[in-house]
């Protein structure tokens, strides 16, 4: 089917740990996102592609590495994941210019012990 | 710092009523204001979005409000219906990056 999909849906790791959660789409969309939600912050840009080999950070990137050899796909990877890094983790595409129209996978909940 | 400020955190309205979730702005530099629907396990889909330049928007029983002025803007759910608890989020958009208001938990009751 067509979409975004992330997986895992459902991750625990421990604290210090390389953690990578997965992101595919299906429509060919130039920009995907990655948001991370927490109560009390709504949703905050880690970090963002416009396009293959193409990417840059967001709000809040520190702890966090991302690439995207692949249009359809944008791997965010922590590479020593810590406990304040717990968070439901959200991948999005968007495939027009100039407009706030995100298309957003279910989401990656990870909990870090 | 918060550059989308939303309120209120929660909302509880009963049933064909009026909900209405403010928004505030800081960074004029934005060009869209969409407002995204959340369902509990699912991701954030877009709802109604408006552009800078547009007073109000209407689709169906949700409209937003704008006053470009105040930098403020407003989801109005008319006839609320028990299927319209969620969590709302406004966002505001610049060079493709959306930034999200907090989200406010909206219950419909009967």
């Amino acid at each position: 089917d067509a979409g975004i999909t992330q997986s895992p849906r459902y991750k625990i790791t421990e604290t210090g740990r390389q953690v990578t959660l997965m992101c595919h789409q299906t429509w060919s969309h130039s920009y995907m996102f990655w948001y991370r939600q927490d109560l009390g912050h709504g949703l905050r840009l880690i970090y963002y592609s416009a396009a293959a080999d193409i990417t840059d950070k967001g709000e809040v990137p520190d702890g966090y590495v991302v690439s995207r050899s692949k249009t359809e796909n944008f791997p965010l990877t922590l590479e020593s994941a810590t406990r304040s890094q717990t968070s439901v983790y959200f991948c999005a595409s968007s495939g027009y210019r100039n407009t706030g129209e995100l298309f957003f996978g279910e989401g990656s909940r990870l909990t870090v012990l | 710092q918060q550059q989308v400020k939303q309120s209120p955190q929660s909302l509880i309205v009963q049933k064909g009523g009026i909900s209405i979730i403010n928004c505030a702005y800081e960074n004029t530099a934005f060009d869209y204001f969409p407002w995204y629907q959340q369902f509990p396990g699912k991701g954030p889909a877009l709802l109604i979005a408006i552009r800078p330049d547009v007073s109000e928007k209407k689709e169906g029983r949700f409209t937003i409000s704008f006053n470009k002025s105040a930098k403020q803007f407003s989801l109005h759910i008319m006839d609320s219906q028990p299927g319209d608890s969620a969590t709302y989020f406004c966002a505001a958009s610049r060079n493709e990056k959306l930034t999200f208001g907090t989200g406010t938990r909206l219950t419909i009751i009967p």
